[in-house]
Formats: C-alpha cells, structure tokens, sequence
C-alpha cells in the first residue's frame, strides 16, 4: 500500500531552537494533515493542506507542500517546552483512507 | 463536553480472554474509525465505518470484530487475546464520507491502553 515516511524519528534540541520534521511520499498526495500527540494523549489535527507549494503559518509553526505535492515540512521557531510530543503527518492518495507517516518524536531539553 | 469519548481508558487482562472497548462521537459525524498505536508510536488504522456501514477493513486478525450499532458509535471486540494485541486504541471521526474522500481533519478519542499479561 501507499507510505508515507517522515524524518527523523525522534529529535532532541535545546529550548530556544528550532525544530523541522520532513514527510515525504513517493506518490502524489491529495492532502497533507499535521497532527500533534503529546506524550500520553491523543493525536490533535493542527493543519491541513491541500495546494502545491502551500504555506501555513500557525504562530511559531510554519507548514509547507511541496510543489509535487509529494513531500511536506513542519518547521517550528524557537521551541518552547510545550512543543514537546510526537508530530505526525498523514496524507490521502486519491480518495483513499488517510494514511499517517511514521512521526517525529520531539524532545526539549530546557 | 468531550467530542469522541472512550471507554475503557486502561484494560489490563490475561491471555486468551475476550475484551470489548466502546466510542462515541457527539460532533454528527458519518464516518468513525479504529486504530492501533503500538510501543513505537506508529499509528496503523485498523477499521473505518461510514454511517455504520464497513467501508475499511485493513489486514487485520479477524479475532477483532468492529461493530456500530448507530453512526454515533464504534465499538470494538477482540476475541483469545494475545501478547501482541498490547498497545494503545485509538477511536476517530470525521465527516469524511466514500463520496468525498478522507479529506477532512479527524478528532480523535483518549484512547485505549491496553494490556494483555
């Protein structure tokens, strides 16, 4: 079935830094969702996007589309430590079911 | 109030046993959904119900058997269970329908942990 990988898996970085998590597929998405996980909750949607080349930005947090819209990034400014929890992307192929990547697990060292 | 409740929020049971785990949704959703997060956070979707109709049935045992008795609920039923069946169970709903696709956010349950000892 179709994938969708993201990179890294976990990532650890100093309080104050920023942070990327890429998401990356070898077929054309439909759409691109960012989830947030914190550790012990459930997945909450942050964003979703749909155009090629599409940016968004949510305070901190600047999402894009690729021009291909095979790949996406989550890009966070300055990390605070209530960025911590697992970051997932999850994308549709067609009308198909949404399919998450793999997360990147982020960790804030204060 | 809480948009997609779970229960329970922790199972703890031994081998072999049978389980069930109930979801509601209270946001008027079609479409409601199981997935399974194990140890390393992948989250794998198991089932897909669009106004209690099976429309996703991933490559799953068939000791878990999904049922909605109305599009406001999904439940979930697992037969002889096993150490591998341990992990976190999410429930989810959107308004995504077949016609429409899956492209709409989807509001996820508490979850699920459960363990089999």
């Amino acid at each position: 079935g179709q994938q969708v990988m993201q990179i890294p898996q976990y990532q650890h970085v100093q309080e104050g830094e920023d942070f990327t998590t890429y998401c990356n597929s070898s077929t054309t998405l439909s759409n691109i969702q960012w989830y947030k996980q914190r550790p012990g909750g459930h997945p909450v949607f942050l964003i979703q996007l749909v155009k090629s080349g599409e940016v968004k930005k949510q305070k901190r947090l600047t999402f894009q589309f690729g021009e291909a819209k095979k790949n996406s990034s989550l890009h966070i400014t300055a990390t605070q430590t209530t960025d911590v929890g697992t970051y997932f992307c999850a994308g549709t192929f067609g009308n198909e079911k949404l399919t998450f990547g793999t997360g990147t697990r982020l960790t804030i060292i204060p | 109030d809480t948009a997609v409740s779970q229960t329970p929020k922790y199972l703890v049971t031994q081998m072999g046993n049978d389980k069930s785990i109930k979801c509601e949704q209270n946001l008027g959703h079609d479409t409601m959904y199981w997935y399974k997060q194990d140890s390393k956070k992948f989250l794998k979707i198991m089932f897909s119900y669009n106004n209690k109709e099976l429309i996703i049935n991933e490559t799953v045992p068939n000791r878990f058997s999904p049922k909605s008795p109305d599009k406001a609920h999904l439940n979930l039923h697992i037969n002889s269970l096993e150490l591998g069946d341990s992990a976190v169970y999410f429930c989810a709903s959107s308004q995504a329908t077949v016609a429409a696709g899956y492209r709409y956010e989807q509001y996820f349950g508490p979850g699920t942990r459960l363990t089999v000892t």
